[in-house]
């Protein structure tokens, strides 16, 4: 199985400033990651697919890039409405696997 | 517009089974490969399994965690896809959510999820 890590497992950060979240594989996927936002009590909601695609309705502020291995996911001018747990997923091999999240918090 | 509503969730005691549904719309539903995801208390989210579409065997594969003791099926007549759990334990306490994967391999639409507390 493809093992994912994410780090950090928890950020704060002010209204406006830039979040960078990382996500790692195992071995190589390519670009096959996606990105998803995770609010309590709700479902999972894609984000970024294929590594840097931002998914049709969610804000320009996400961003996505990586290759290979190495994978990173940014807010930009963070808001208060994205406090959440953000879930980065391989989809190159199955079972499909996801990082352990990262919380995000608003100071 | 998709929808996907997961039922079925509850309590039941270690060792017993349940079986979930998720009734899908708005998609063609016999193409899709329908896969579930559970998430325990706290924790982030599982893949657990999944069933192809009809057209190339309606094959099923498995976690782990899991395999030898759910059973993912479909009935296309009703858009329906089902996982039957037998031989539960408390770490299967969890939210079960059901969704179709994209020719991507990830998930675009997902079910509200639906409980299931096993305790004694």
């Amino acid at each position: 199985d493809i093992q994912m890590t994410q780090s950090p497992s928890s950020v704060s950060a002010s209204i406006g400033d830039r979040v960078t979240i990382t996500c790692r594989a195992s071995q190589p996927i390519g670009v096959r990651l996606a990105w998803y936002q995770q609010k309590p009590g709700k479902a999972p909601k894609i984000l970024i697919y294929a590594a840097s695609n931002l998914q049709s309705g969610a804000p320009s502020r996400f961003s996505g890039s990586g290759s290979g291995t190495d994978f990173l996911f940014t807010i930009n001018s963070l808001q208060p409405e994205d406090s959440a747990t953000y879930y980065c997923q391989q989809a190159n091999s199955y079972p499909r696997t996801f990082g352990q999240g990262t919380k995000v918090e608003i100071k | 517009e998709v929808q996907l509503v997961e039922s079925g969730g509850g309590l039941v005691k270690p060792g017993g089974s349940l079986r979930l549904s998720c009734v899908a719309s708005g998609f063609i539903f016999t193409d899709a490969w329908m896969t579930w995801v559970r998430q325990a208390p706290g924790k982030g989210l599982e893949w657990i399994g999944h069933i192809k579409g009809i057209a190339i065997g309606g094959t099923t594969d498995y976690s782990a965690p899991v395999k030898g003791r759910f059973t993912i099926s479909r009935d296309d007549s009703r858009n329906t896809m089902y996982l039957q759990m037998d031989r539960l334990t408390t770490e299967d306490s969890a939210i079960y959510y059901c969704a179709p994967e994209t020719g991507r391999g990830d998930y675009n639409h997902w079910g509200p999820g639906t409980q299931v507390t096993v305790s004694s």
